[in-house]
């Protein structure tokens, strides 16, 4: 099946520096690619998500970019704020395998202000 | 939109018992997934309804299992509880049925003893 590997485990920037995340996937039929975003005690949170015919998509201060060669995507967080704090977690998911995600381990964000 | 809502949020059971966890997708979608959340394990992948059936199954013993009402909204059993059940239990809806975007549920925050 799908394995997904997420790096790094922990992420300590400075408040307005850049974060990036990365993740591998295994199987070459994955095509859909979403980043949630985890609060303390809350629900993940859908915060972007890219696919498979696309390379770079953009929002606001967060992207992610996929490189299906390689089979690996990652998430770009500039200008960091703290309540950017949190866990994320990268997942993936198939063609013909309905909606469902593999996830990554998941990364905890720290933002010091 | 009202969004995904779980039932009930905290529950305690003890060993050999069974409980029932209740979900009720968003407004319109028919795809319910369950995925059972803990720190050593991660976010797994339970199973997916779509339309009443179940589409996919993720790597649980036949005690987890889960049904789809017509109305969309989702139950998930799980019978002779071990203490390695304790776990957050979420639920996601999607609007469509393949590789599309989830929007998860509260949880429910289940505590075997």
């Amino acid at each position: 099946g799908e394995n997904v590997e997420q790096h790094p485990s922990t992420l300590s920037v400075q408040e307005g520096d850049s974060a990036v995340i990365k993740c591998t996937y295994s199987d070459s039929a994955s095509n859909y690619f979403p980043w949630y975003k985890q609060e303390l005690g809350k629900r993940p949170q859908l915060i972007i998500d890219i696919r498979s015919n696309v390379g770079e998509k953009k929002d606001q201060r967060i992207a992610v970019t996929l490189n299906k060669t390689a089979k690996h995507f990652s998430l770009h967080i500039t200008e960091t704020q703290p309540e950017d704090s949190a866990v994320y977690f990268c997942a993936a998911s198939k063609a013909n395998a309905g909606n469902m995600l593999t996830f990554g381990g998941g990364t905890r964000l720290m933002v010091k202000p | 939109k009202a969004g995904v809502t779980q039932t009930p949020r905290y529950l305690i059971k003890t060993r050999g018992q069974q409980v029932t966890l209740s979900c009720s997708p968003i407004s319109g979608h028919r795809s319910v997934s369950w995925y059972q959340q803990t720190p050593g394990q991660g976010l797994q992948f339970l199973f997916e309804y779509f339309s009443e059936t179940q589409r996919n199954k993720g790597n649980f013993p036949g005690r987890f299992s889960g049904r789809q009402f017509s109305n969309s909204r989702s139950e998930m059993n799980v019978s002779t509880l071990e203490l390695g059940d304790s776990a957050l239990y979420l639920c996601a809806s999607s609007l469509q049925g393949q590789a599309y975007e989830q929007y998860f549920g509260p949880g429910t925050r289940l505590t075997v003893t």
